[in-house]
């Protein structure tokens, strides 16, 4: 079975503070994506990287970075925490070409920005 | 560019009837379609895709979907519903024209509810 993992389930932190948020695959996936999750607008896509050590932007990518230095980590980087980044945060990866394309969901971060 | 439209935000169905939760798409080339269900407090869970071939798509816990490409339409639907259905149903689109990534564009989700 495909696993995909994600630091935390639950993170709190203030305004201002710098904020990883951490994603691991264990199915040697090239493609991994961060999306956020927010109640009426879905799934919005944040970043995304189909190799290591590449990345493209999402369709909101304002606030955040990402870093992916091993095929199975990618990273989120929120520099510098604000309250409109409350929400929701999915991660998920996928093979290209062999499974058809289908993306496998971690279990999501529910981060509250003080 | 790429688009996915689910028109209702909620859908009401007694346990035992059939269910339909709709989805619409727009591309440039050919699309690949999903379906995935999100249980409260979970991740998303994939229930099934369509890339080519027949256009009635079997999946996951009894679910299908129906391709409908004049209409530009994917349903999801099942023959009779379960209290355990109940769940936030997300359509997902790719155009075969995108580049690399394989990128998916997801609609706002549909909340299915199932009562006795």
């Amino acid at each position: 079975d495909v696993k995909v993992t994600q630091s935390s389930r639950y993170l709190v932190k203030r305004t201002g503070e710098k904020v990883f948020l951490e994603c691991v695959q264990d199915m040697d996936h090239e493609n991994m994506f961060w999306y956020r999750q927010d109640p009426g607008l879905g799934l919005r896509l944040i970043y995304f990287s189909y190799d290591v050590k590449m990345k493209e932007k999402g369709d909101i990518p304002e606030g955040y970075s990402v870093s992916r230095e091993k095929k199975e980590r990618f990273s989120l980087i929120l520099e510098s925490a604000s309250t409109n980044q409350t929400s929701m945060y999915l991660c998920a990866s996928s093979h290209t070409g062999g499974d058809l394309e289908t993306q496998y969901f971690g279990p999501g971060t529910r981060l509250l920005v003080l | 560019a790429q688009s996915v439209a689910q028109p209702e935000d909620q859908v009401n169905v007694a346990e035992g009837n059939p269910l339909t939760v709709k989805c619409t798409y727009s591309v440039s080339g050919n699309p690949y379609l999903f379906w995935y269900v999100q249980y409260p407090n979970r991740g998303l869970q994939f229930l099934l895709k369509y890339i080519t071939g027949d256009n009635l798509v079997k999946g996951s816990y009894g679910f299908e979907a129906e391709f409908n490409k004049s209409q530009t339409s994917f349903h999801l639907k099942k023959p009779s519903a379960l209290v355990s259905d109940s769940a936030l149903y997300f359509c997902a689109v790719r155009d075969s024209l995108t580049g690399g990534g394989n990128k998916l564009t997801f609609g706002t989700g549909t909340q299915l509810k199932v009562e006795l």
